[in-house]
């Protein structure tokens, strides 16, 4: 089955810029979707399709996605952004498609 | 506006059966592209995907939960059912539904339900 690889934290002082890795086997030819989870809260889309987002989402997170890493980027980063990052594609290269989640990535504003 | 909410028991003992309901409303899963999954998160660990049903009836299963999942739908009373057999306390987790829309393909979850907690214990 096809995998996600996050690294599990990563660290950011405020107003700098957040990068976070999503690695997989020719990743780039998948189209990649991020969610943002606060503590307690369900999950939220901030980037779909790779590099779009959807309406409310500041325009402070962009992704993109070539060869074998997707990355999501948030610029000017604010407390506020402390959370979890999970990305997520659809595996159709088995015999039993479906929905892959990353491990996630704890984003911790410094 | 689109809202799901996820029912069903909290508590399960060990080697019984897990019925939850996603009863949603804002949109209808005869719509064509429309899609609701299950995904699951144990307290501290990442997202899991479960399932996921499309409007058509098309089902995708986790392939390995497969064996113990059934997901259904209703259209006429806007719910999708969740099933899975022989629980077991590494089954402990919120449990979440989610829409997938009719532009998702592949699918991506843009709306979620606020989460159940299902505990498996004796």
């Amino acid at each position: 089955s096809y995998v996600l690889t996050q690294p599990p934290s990563v660290s950011v002082a405020p107003g700098q810029t957040a990068r976070i890795t999503c690695g997989g086997n020719n990743i780039g030819s998948k189209s990649v979707h991020w969610y943002q989870q606060k503590p307690g809260q369900a999950p939220v889309l901030v980037v779909y399709d790779d590099s779009d987002r959807p309406s409310g989402i500041p325009e402070r997170f962009s992704g993109s996605n070539s060869g074998n890493t997707a990355t999501l980027t948030i610029s000017r980063v604010e407390a506020g952004d402390e959370a979890d990052y999970y990305c997520q594609v659809w595996d159709s290269s088995s015999d039993h498609p479906g929905v892959v989640f990353g491990g996630g990535t704890k984003l911790t504003v410094l | 506006q689109i809202t799901l909410k996820e029912s069903g028991p909290t508590l399960v003992k060990p080697t019984q059966t897990l019925t939850l309901t996603c009863t949603f409303s804002g949109f209808s899963l005869s719509t064509s592209g429309v899609g609701v999954g299950w995904i699951r998160q144990p307290p501290g660990k990442a997202l899991e995907w479960l399932a996921l049903i499309y409007w058509n009836d098309d089902k995708r299963y986790s392939p390995s939960l497969k064996s113990r999942l059934t997901i259904t739908k209703d259209t006429s009373k806007n719910q999708v059912v969740l099933t899975m057999t022989n629980m077991d306390p590494v089954d402990t987790a919120t449990y979440y539904c989610a829409h997938s829309g009719p532009a998702a393909v592949p699918p991506m979850f843009d709306y979620w339900g606020q989460g159940t907690l299902v505990t498996v214990s004796s």
